[in-house]
């Protein structure tokens, strides 16, 4: 079956310390993979996409297939990084839906 | 160009009411879709659509129902409201393609069933 894992339901850090939120995923196929994020009292709202390969906010994150990952790192927390984090996974074959992981809460400390 | 527009963003029913709740869309977005947010849950499909005419079951399907006449709007019904539909309710649109299929969330509705 097709799932998302987020281990963390929370994580928290202090700010300038290096951040990484975890995301592996189950799929057999070759899946497009995201990070959506929810800042307070805003829409959810796209951070990145594994095909573009570009840094938002000073955000990357690389998938391996071989370990079926596509964790979200930045070097250095700011506190205006505290959101909620989530992955999700696109099938692309098949019935097209999008499966979404549970959430990472993250507060950067000042 | 307002986006994703949900309506309405809080609700309070009985159990055993029916209400809808209102999604519209003004991108001309062929994919939209229905979400519930609970705590320690995520983000979970209930319905989706590729087109006008076409929808499918999500991952929690049962309790709702959904159609989509035209490509602007996705209404989600409710037929008889249960607590266990209190939850916090997301509709979002894409384009469908390769490479084109990032989502736009409307603001979301809050839903308290008693």
């Amino acid at each position: 079956a097709q799932r998302v894992t987020q281990p963390e339901k929370l994580l928290s850090v202090f700010k300038g310390a290096p951040v990484e939120l975890k995301c592996n995923y189950s799929y057999s196929g070759s899946p497009e993979l995201f990070w959506y994020v929810q800042y307070s009292r805003q829409r959810l709202q796209l951070l990145l996409r594994h095909i573009s390969r570009e840094s938002i906010k000073g955000f990357t994150a690389d998938l391996n297939k071989g370990e079926t990952s596509f964790h979200l790192k930045k070097p250095f927390a700011q506190e205006e990084d505290s959101a909620m984090y989530y992955c999700a996974l696109l099938r692309t074959s098949g019935t097209y839906k999008y499966i979404f992981g549970t959430g990472t809460r993250l507060k950067v400390l000042a | 160009n307002a986006g994703v527009t949900q309506t309405p963003k809080f609700q309070v029913l009985k159990t055993g009411q029916s209400m809808t709740l209102q999604c519209a869309q003004d991108m001309n977005h062929e994919y939209m879709s229905w979400y519930r947010q609970d705590p320690g849950m995520g983000l979970r499909l209930i319905h989706y659509s590729v087109g006008a005419g076409i929808t499918d079951q999500g991952e929690v399907p049962n309790g709702y129902n959904v159609s989509r006449s035209t490509t602007e709007d996705f209404p989600l019904r409710l037929l008889s409201a249960a607590p266990s539909q209190t939850s916090v309710y997301f509709c979002a649109s894409s384009y469908w393609g390769a490479g084109a299929n990032v989502l736009t969330f409307g603001a979301g509705s809050r839903l308290t069933v008693l």
